[in-house]
């Protein structure tokens, strides 16, 4: 069975830019969660979707987005990119009970922005 | 306050030894979860624990829900159990995560 893909690894972009990362979930799994990680901060709970509808939301500005398409796979969009906003971001695919149910992740995305 | 407290933040071991990593959380929750987080980034789910003790291997996770605190054992260690192990709590609409122990155990 093969395992969650995050693309792409590792992404360079400059300030004022927008950015979409790509995740596919392990097959059979509809909820797909994405966290970011940075050394300040720690780890921090983006979004979740389920079934192609956000059903969960931390406390991140409106220039992160997600979504989620029919197939399960999911994409994180961020906009205005700001220096703070390099880190590690991460998603994590869950079977029917979502985050209450074993967490798959994948390798994450490092982010940095100059 | 962190509302998920973890500790200790840095821990070394000898080969071998009993080691316990402590998570006390001040919210409500339905789940939580105890993660390895090795070099390089990619983590892996080690527990999701709503009530009691489950064991895998040498690793023992147990909670208390009314005190509001878990812990991760691990038994014998090795030092492939080196890595940053993280606490993580989800309370219906947010996931909360702790800081952080660093384990190195030394052979």
């Amino acid at each position: 069975k093969a395992g969650v893909t995050q693309t792409p690894r590792y992404l360079i972009k400059t300030r004022g830019q927008q950015v979409t990362l790509s995740c596919s979930p392990i097959s059979g799994h509809r909820s797909v969660s994405w966290y970011q990680q940075t050394p300040g901060q720690g780890l921090q709970f983006l979004f979740e979707y389920f079934s192609e509808t956000q059903r969960n939301k931390g406390n991140f500005p409106g220039r992160f987005s997600g979504r989620q398409f029919s197939n399960s796979r999911s994409e994180m969009n961020v906009s205005t990119l700001e220096l703070g906003d390099s880190a590690l971001y991460l998603c994590a695919s869950s079977g029917q009970g979502g985050m209450n149910t074993e967490a798959f992740f994948g390798q994450g995305t490092r982010l940095t922005v100059v | 306050k962190n509302e998920v407290e973890q500790s200790p933040q840095n821990l070394t071991a000898q080969e071998g030894e009993f080691i316990t990593i402590n998570c006390s959380y001040s919210v409500g929750i339905s789940a939580l979860h105890w993660l390895q987080q090795h070099p390089g980034g990619g983590i892996v789910s080690l527990f999701m624990l709503s009530s009691g003790k489950k064991k895998h291997g040498r690793l023992i996770a147990t909670i208390n829900i009314q005190e509001k605190h878990s812990s991760l054992h691990i038994t014998a260690s090795h030092p492939r159990d080196s890595a940053v192990y993280i606490c993580a709590v989800h309370d219906n609409n947010d996931m909360r995560f702790g800081a952080g122990t660093r384990l190195t155990v030394k052979p």
